[in-house]
C-alpha cells in the first residue's frame, strides 16, 4: 500500500544547478507535506513543507510545489551545494495529530 | 536546539530475546512516534502515543511490541522476543502540535537493532 511515491530512486546533479525531487500520493485525506532529509545513520532531518491550501513554499535555496490535482508535489534545491547530498524523504499526513507516511527516498548526489 | 534523544545507538541481541529501546522527547512536546526503517527500506510508521495511551498503531506493531511512558521525560519500545525481520533502525519522533510546528515531527538520531 504505497499511499506515498518517489519514482527515482537516485539523481545526480551538478553542482551549483538545479535538484527536482518528485513525489506522488494516492490519498486525497493528505493535508500536509514534508521533505525530510537523512544522511547515514542519522535521524530524517525536516527540511521544508506545505500544506494542502497552497501551492508553494519557499525557503531559501529549497522551494516545495504541490499540484493538488494531480495529487503531485516536488521539491527544488537551486543552487545545489555538495552537502546536499543524502537520502530526501516525501512524507505526507492527513490531519495534524495523524502519522507520517513516508516515500521510499530518493539519493541526491550532488557532484563537483 | 531541542532535540531527541535515543539510546542505546547500537544494539546487538540474541533471536527471542527481549529488547527496550529508550527516548527522550523533546520536553513540550505531547505525541510521540516510533518509526523503524529496515535497511534499504522506507520509513515505516509503528506506532503513536498521546495522553499515556496508543492513539494509532500499524500492521507492523503486534503483540510483540509495547509501549510506555514511565515517567514524565522517557518514551520507550519494547520488543518481547526479537526476530531476525526486527533487525532496523529504529527512529523516535515526537510532535509540538501547536504553532509554525504543529505539523512537524522531530526524530532521533535512531537505535539500530541487529537480531542474530
Amino acid at each position: 500500500d504505497q499511499q506515498v511515491k518517489q519514482n527515482s530512486p537516485s539523481l545526480s546533479v551538478q553542482e551549483g544547478r538545479i535538484s527536482i525531487l518528485n513525489c506522488d500520493y494516492t490519498n486525497s485525506m493528505f493535508d500536509y507535506f514534508l521533505w525530510y532529509k537523512k544522511y547515514p545513520a542519522e535521524g530524517p532531518t525536516f527540511l521544508i513543507s506545505i500544506s494542502s491550501i497552497k501551492d508553494k513554499n519557499e525557503d531559501g535555496r529549497f522551494t516545495v510545489f504541490l499540484n493538488k490535482s494531480a495529487k503531485h508535489l516536488s521539491l527544488h534545491i537551486v543552487p545545489s551545494q555538495p552537502g546536499d547530498s543524502a537520502v530526501y524523504f516525501c512524507a505526507a499526513r492527513a490531519g495534524t495529530a495523524s502519522k507520517l507516511t513516508f516515500g521510499t527516498g530518493t539519493r541526491l548526489q550532488v557532484t563537483l | 536546539e531541542p532535540e531527541v534523544t535515543q539510546t542505546p545507538s547500537h544494539q546487538v541481541t540474541q533471536m527471542g530475546q527481549e529488547v527496550i529501546l529508550r527516548c527522550v522527547p523533546i520536553s513540550n512536546h505531547l505525541y510521540f512516534y516510533w518509526y523503524r526503517q529496515i535497511l534499504g527500506q522506507k520509513v515505516e510508521f509503528l506506532v503513536s502515543f498521546y495522553n499515556n495511551e496508543i492513539s494509532e498503531k500499524s500492521e507492523i506493531f503486534d503483540d510483540q511490541f509495547s509501549v510506555e511512558r514511565p515517567d514524565g521525560s522517557n518514551f520507550t519500545l519494547k520488543i518481547r522476543s526479537t526476530k531476525l525481520e526486527d533487525s532496523a533502525m529504529y527512529f523516535c519522533a515526537s510532535n509540538n502540535l501547536r504553532g509554525s510546528g504543529a505539523n512537524v515531527l522531530t526524530f532521533g538520531a535512531g537505535s539500530r537493532l541487529t537480531v542474530l
